[in-house]
């Protein structure tokens, strides 16, 4: 699997939305770009995920670069219950998620 | 659904204890994963079962861990004897396997704490 960069921690107001970007310089073409999230204490929760086009759910939207080294999840609205901590995994058609360090989000009031 | 459902929540023991860790996939979903989380080491996958069968156990860490799954809707995890080193969150978690891309969804954890 491909690595990904994340930066450690961000912040964002609520209300706002909050742009979270991942760098997967060496992903491969049959490598789709999963988004995750994990709330203190609970599960991982699933976000979006893509390959090449653009997403978008009732969660977030996910942009993804034209030469797919990089992406950007975006959570248009941020609220406090979105301080989380976020992993982009970049996954093959195989089974494996390899969690990374993940960015912190905080959401201010 | 309920989702993917994890007993017992919360588990203390001492150290040479057996400890058995369980878990629910969510209904119609034939795979299943056990992840560990610790501060040290962050979310790892343990073992991978589809269709009841175990693909891959790579990340079993010693032969003091095993897992097993009966049936489509149960699946244990087992550590005999538990070392403090073993204290860690445990998760499950279930797909649908067969779809381009399987999106894993997770059970609630374990607490594991070994005296």
């Amino acid at each position: 699997d491909a690595k990904t960069t994340q930066p450690p921690s961000m912040d964002c107001a609520e209300g706002r939305a909050a742009n979270l970007p991942c760098n997967h310089s060496t992903i491969s073409g049959n490598e789709y770009v999963y988004w995750y999230r994990q709330i203190h204490s609970q599960g991982p929760q699933y976000i979006i995920h893509g390959l090449k086009n653009n997403e978008t759910n009732e969660m977030a939207s996910l942009i993804i670069t034209e030469d797919r080294k990089s992406s950007t999840l975006i959570l248009p609205h941020a609220t406090l219950r979105d301080t989380a901590v976020y992993y982009c995994i970049a996954m093959d058609s195989s089974y494996k998620l390899i969690f990374g360090s993940g960015t912190r989000l905080l959401v201010r009031p | 659904d309920a989702g993917v459902i994890q007993s017992p929540r919360h588990e203390v023991t001492e150290m040479g204890q057996e400890v058995t860790l369980r878990c629910k996939p969510i209904s119609g979903h034939n795979s299943l994963f056990w992840y560990r989380q610790t501060m040290m080491r962050g979310l790892e996958l343990l073992i991978y079962f589809n269709n009841n069968v175990p693909i891959d156990d790579s990340g079993m860490p010693e032969d003091r861990f095993s897992a097993k799954m009966p049936n489509a809707s149960f699946s244990t995890l087992k550590i005999q004897p538990s070392e403090p080193r073993d204290s860690a969150v445990y998760f499950c978690a279930s797909s649908s396997s067969g779809e381009t891309t399987d999106t894993q969804y997770f059970g609630p954890g374990t607490r594991l704490t070994v005296l």
